[in-house]
């Protein structure tokens, strides 16, 4: 079955660009809609937006101006891009498969922190 | 503030039932938009519990499941087990802000 694998830096310093991608691996990407969700640690959990194989993105309007979501289908794969982050910005970042509207299935997540 | 209301935490001894609720709005589940529920255990990444409202995907315990009616959903957990103890999530679509939201997660303790 499909499985989703994310990989990022792990540190990022603030002001600068985080950079996380998903591997898809079991399927293929296309066909499908690609999400990026967040949840700090201890805390809940925010839609960051989505990409369609065909290049198509919707961002939450909180983030939009910060955040690029982009998708290479030779490699089975999808980026997330956050720009000027802050300490706010510290969380687990997952990725997810969107069909019909629901998120399934989920990778494993990877902790992104933002410090100096 | 999730655009999704749960309560923090629930409670319940094993063998017992208990729900959870989760309120929205004319925008989204009043709307008519689905309402999926997440399983978060201790360090692990979210699983679909229950989508579309009252469907649990395969290998889902039948013990597990949802109803929506007007703006709120709830998952009811019937038969509760230690392994129950989790995160729970709802999920819905909101038309204002054009994307998904969450509710803001409960955490159920098996006492």
């Amino acid at each position: 079955q499909v499985q989703l694998q994310e990989s990022g830096p792990g540190l990022v310093k603030p002001s600068e660009t985080l950079s996380v991608t998903c591997t898809v691996s079991g399927g293929s990407i296309n066909y499908y809609y690609w999400t990026w969700i967040r949840q700090p640690p201890g805390k809940g959990l925010e839609w960051i937006g989505y990409i369609h194989y065909s290049g198509n993105t919707n961002y939450n309007p909180s983030l939009k101006s910060r955040v690029t979501i982009s998708v290479d289908t030779s490699k089975n794969q999808f980026s997330l891009k956050l720009s000027s982050v802050t300490a706010a910005d510290t969380a687990f970042y997952y990725c997810a498969r969107q069909a019909h509207s629901r998120f399934d299935p989920w990778g494993r997540g990877t902790l992104v922190t933002v410090s100096s | 503030q999730s655009v999704l209301t749960q309560p923090p935490s629930v409670s319940g001894a094993p063998g017992q039932r208990i729900t959870i609720s989760c309120t929205g709005s004319s925008s989204n589940i009043g709307a008519g938009y689905n309402v999926h529920w997440y399983q978060q255990l201790p360090g692990t990444a979210p699983k679909l519990l229950i989508y579309d409202n009252n469907n649990r995907p395969s290998g889902v315990p039948d013990r597990f499941s949802g109803s929506k009616s007007g703006t709120s959903a709830s998952l009811a957990i019937t038969g509760l087990q230690a392994e129950d103890e989790a995160d729970y999530y709802c999920h819905s679509y909101d038309s204002s802000l054009s994307g998904s939201v969450f509710g803001g997660g409960t955490k159920l303790t098996v006492l």
